[in-house]
């Protein structure tokens, strides 16, 4: 059972448009984290939110937690070639040592000339 | 500095066959965990340990096991492989807790089972 999903799957854009790639899940997490993975390379952590209607923002990239801590979302402004890579998503469950960590199913981002 | 190592970065195993996915940090972290990764799929947890000697069971665990005798070293073992494990394999670890250190991946191990 997949407990985050996340949408769209693909998405091809050309630079400087806008996007938003979304994780749901029926679960409440402890907290969420955004990873982006690049070919051949294991995932690397973007941002942790961990507070229900967190917003931050890395550049240009703005990421939320959903109010009820079940969702959230990762909005690229003005995407650049460099944005190009899976986008996953995963949702901790708990808050001590033994803590697991879900992921989502991913979003692959293209961004062209 | 290394990191999460991981060897080999390729194995192709026939039916049957056993083998071990290293994986070393250096990183002084007290959590490490094995992640397969298939199209489609995400991330699946397969094993994690919280500590020297601590092991426990995550989403997958079924035809992998793993010891912990040191801080620094996470095996993965496959006992006798089958094609439904042909994926790539990533070891990751944090310093405490998943809940909110980052996890540190390892750059995989790409497994083909024929």
């Amino acid at each position: 059972t997949q407990l985050l999903e996340q949408s769209p799957q693909f998405l091809s854009i050309q630079e400087g448009e806008n996007l938003t790639v979304y994780c749901n899940s029926s679960s409440v997490f402890s907290s969420l984290q955004w990873y982006r993975q690049e070919p051949g390379e294991g995932p690397v952590l973007l941002v942790t939110v961990v507070t229900g209607g967190e917003v931050k923002k890395l550049k240009r990239l703005t990421f939320q937690f959903g109010d009820a801590r079940k969702d959230s979302s990762l909005h690229i402004t003005a995407a650049q070639p460099g944005d190009t890579g899976l986008y996953l998503c995963a949702g901790a469950r708990g808050t001590g040592t033994a803590s697991k960590l879900t992921f989502g199913t991913g979003t692959r981002l293209q961004v062209t000339l | 500095n290394a990191g999460v190592t991981q060897t080999p970065k390729f194995q192709v195993l026939k039916t049957g066959q056993s083998m071990t996915l290293q994986c070393a940090q250096d990183m002084n972290h007290e959590y490490m965990s094995w992640y397969r990764q298939d199209p489609g799929m995400g991330l699946r947890l397969i094993h994690y340990s919280v500590g020297a000697g601590i092991t426990d069971q995550g989403e997958v665990p079924n035809g992998y096991n793993v010891s912990r005798s040191t801080t620094e070293d996470f095996p993965l073992r496959l006992l006798s492989a089958a094609p439904s494990q042909t994926s790539v394999y990533f070891c990751a670890s944090c310093r405490r807790s998943a809940y909110n250190s980052p996890l540190h991946f390892g750059n995989g191990t790409r497994l083909t089972v024929t």
